[in-house]
């Protein structure tokens, strides 16, 4: 079954709202989630890397201010974009470290900008 | 820089056939570990594969089966017997970093396949 979950599963919302993605690990703790990104037909591109208890890792060219991070418990990661305009509308991906070296997939969750 | 490269966009075979999904892959690490994971249509990641660098022994599962060569570096996978339900689009992934607490992922463009009944 699904070790990792996403919610909601698929957002609408109007440009100028924010939105608040949210990453569970279900049976295991995770010290580490990682936020990903992925266009149509299009490989996935890690924004973020979360750390339980500390503020988290970007990547190069992805905006702190406009993606924010915080994984407040050992089960819990939050991506929250802010002020979402219709560029932002993507397939957002979490994942999580059930081992020293597997990272374990949600489901995604689609948000479309109007 | 580390680096995954899967040149078939698109793959379409008929059902029952076999097929082979390509990856290769850059680094310049002696420890890394290598992935496949299958997307279906409805969005979720499902792992299939993780192989240290270290163990280059072929694996079978079930109607996967999966060749690390070492020498070319490759790691291409295949499926034996297709279904319709292999439809998806498989991706090869590189870390470099297998220690805990920051394990980067690089996906390689991912492979489109299309089992037709």
């Amino acid at each position: 079954g699904a070790v990792v979950s996403q919610h909601p599963s698929r957002v609408i919302c109007k440009s100028g709202t924010s939105v608040k993605i949210e990453c569970r690990s279900l049976d295991f703790q995770a010290t580490t989630m990682f936020w990903y990104r992925q266009f149509p037909k299009k490989s996935l591109m890690l924004m973020a890397t979360s750390n339980e208890g500390s503020k988290a890792t970007y990547e190069q060219g992805v905006e702190k201010d406009k993606f924010l991070i915080n994984h407040a418990s050992l089960t819990l990661s939050t991506l929250t974009v802010t002020s979402a305009h219709p560029e932002d509308s993507s397939f957002y991906i979490c994942s999580a470290m059930r081992t020293q070296e597997t990272q374990y997939f949600g489901p995604g969750t689609r948000l479309l900008v109007l | 820089a580390q680096k995954v490269t899967q040149a078939q966009t698109e793959i379409s075979v008929v059902e029952k056939e076999d097929v082979t999904l390509d990856c290769v892959y850059e680094t310049r690490d002696t420890t890394y570990y290598l992935f496949w994971y299958k997307q279906p249509p409805s969005g979720e990641l499902v792992f299939l594969i993780r192989r240290n660098s270290f163990d280059e022994q072929n694996e079978i599962s079930g109607r996967y089966s999966w060749n690390f060569q070492k020498s070319t570096s490759s790691f291409n996978f295949t499926i034996t017997a297709s279904q319709v339900v292999d439809s998806a689009v498989y991706f090869c992934a590189l870390s470099e970093d297998p220690n805990f607490g920051n394990e980067k992922l690089t996906f390689g463009t991912g492979t489109r396949l299309t089992i037709i009944p």
